[in-house]
């Protein structure tokens, strides 16, 4: 089935290591997203790319870092410069046509904790 | 900055009475408009979009929304609620122009708690 495929689920991690969110879609999508979702505050962008081989920051990327070497794929990396690591991360994709982007499409998200 | 704002952070209905949450955005000119909402345990999934044309859009589960722009609002609608409308709803603007590149910028949500 088409989709967004994030893994891992669930990640634990010491303070001061860095951690890759992976994410892979098969719906031919151009644009990939990932954002942040913490209670109270919604959906915060963290990075988006609309082509491969290149990606903007969004509100909140430091202490983030991405990559889009293949249409397909869009991971994340939470660095040890990130000071407040634990939360749900969410990755989407969409179409992107002129300077629109389409409806997202989600994965099931990761959740991160820092022990 | 750009921002898009909900105001009402907790909502607590009984089954059958109408829902309105409010959406407002800070951006002028063309806009993209979506509401999409994530049911315990589930995806985010869109409930409806506007893109141009008719400001009344009808979505998913009897929901619809009206985009009126001189008010910069995108409000969410739905004359009877159901106990199944239990979840997170979130507003979201894609508005180009205002940046290098256009981005999909969130609400911070409206927890809809329904009573049976």
């Amino acid at each position: 089935d088409g989709g967004i495929t994030q893994s891992p689920k669930y990640l634990f991690r010491k303070e001061g290591q860095n951690v890759t969110l992976s994410c892979e879609q098969n719906l031919n999508h151009d644009a990939m997203y990932w954002y942040r979702q913490d209670p109270g505050q919604g959906l915060r962008l963290i990075y988006y790319s609309q082509i491969v081989n290149d990606f903007q920051k969004g509100d909140i990327a430091e202490g983030y870092s991405v990559s889009r070497e293949k249409k397909e794929s869009f991971p994340l990396t939470v660095t040890s410069a990130q000071k407040n690591p634990t939360a749900f991360y969410l990755c989407a994709s969409s179409i992107f046509s002129g300077s629109f982007h389409g409806e997202l499409f989600f994965g099931e998200g990761s959740r991160l904790t820092v022990l | 900055a750009q921002s898009v704002s909900q105001h009402n952070h907790h909502v607590i209905l009984s089954e059958a009475a109408s829902l309105e949450l409010g959406c407002n955005y800070s951006y002028g000119g063309t806009v993209n408009l979506f509401w999409y909402v994530q049911y315990p345990g589930q995806h985010l999934q869109l409930l409806l979009k506007y893109f141009s044309g008719d400001p009344l859009v009808k979505g998913i589960k009897g929901f619809e929304a009206e985009f009126i722009k001189s008010k910069f609002s995108f409000n969410l609608r739905k004359p009877s609620v159901q106990w199944s409308d239990t979840a997170e709803y979130f507003c979201a603007v894609n508005a180009p122009g205002y940046s290098s590149a256009s981005k999909i910028i969130f609400g911070s949500g409206t927890r809809l708690s329904i009573r049976p």
